[in-house]
């Protein structure tokens, strides 16, 4: 158990929805990182906050947003959902933004199914 | 454009044997190289963190290798049990915090 934690496990909606991921870091750590693994592919790094603010953006759409609470608590937002947005989506967090000995805990992911 | 690229894609082993995993990389500026386990549907777990200047560190029966010359790694699993089965990530970092994943190497251990 890596302290991260992730809700809801599993989601099923239908194109066009709107659905909102959550996660709570460890304890400690004020990093948030947002990951999307398709089927068969790799991690694609989404977005990074940093203590409420965000601080690296990767190939995030721009239907997707994502914040972070003043209780360190993240969520990321999907809207107008495809049916490729299919994919386990993992919260990770680290205790500061990154850097070289920096481990990031990864949660258990919230696997996402459109229909 | 930086790549990370894994091979095999996937392996099949004999519980007991040993296997290696290979890592090569074309990323700049380079700081850092990881190799994470991913079971089937859970989130990765760091195996070893490795700088430039790191040839090789060991997680007890998984060790890795380093060679920032050549830009290549490997993750060397030794004694291999059935709970090894998983998906082996390499990820490499840069100097501007980015992270590289790669696809990963789908490992099957068979008794």
């Amino acid at each position: 158990d890596s302290g991260v934690t992730q809700t809801p496990k599993h989601l099923i909606t239908a194109t066009g929805q709107r659905v909102t991921l959550r996660c709570s870091p460890r304890s400690g750590d004020l990093s948030v990182y947002w990951y999307q693994q398709s089927l068969d592919q790799g991690l694609q790094f989404l977005i990074q906050y940093y203590n409420g603010e965000e601080r690296a953006k990767g190939n995030i759409l721009e239907r997707f947003s994502a914040q972070q609470f003043p209780d360190l608590h993240s969520e990321l937002n999907l809207s107008s959902l495809e049916l490729g947005d299919s994919a386990l989506y993992f919260c990770a967090s680290s205790v500061g933004v990154q850097s070289l000995y920096n481990e990031q805990f990864f949660g258990p992911g919230t696997r996402l199914t459109v229909l | 454009k930086n790549q990370v690229e894994q091979s095999p894609q996937s392996l099949i082993i004999l519980e007991g044997k040993n296997c290696t995993l290979q890592c090569n990389y074309t990323v700049s500026p380079f700081s850092n190289l990881r190799w994470y386990k991913q079971d089937t549907g859970r989130g990765p777990v760091s195996l070893t963190i490795m700088t430039f200047s790191e040839n090789t560190k060991s997680n007890g029966r998984y060790t890795a290798t380093l060679d920032a010359d050549t830009k290549q790694s490997s993750l060397h699993i030794t004694a291999s049990q059935l709970s090894d089965s998983a998906s082996y990530i390499c990820v490499v970092g840069t100097r501007t915090d980015k992270l590289i994943f790669g696809t990963g190497t789908r490992l099957q251990v068979f008794p």
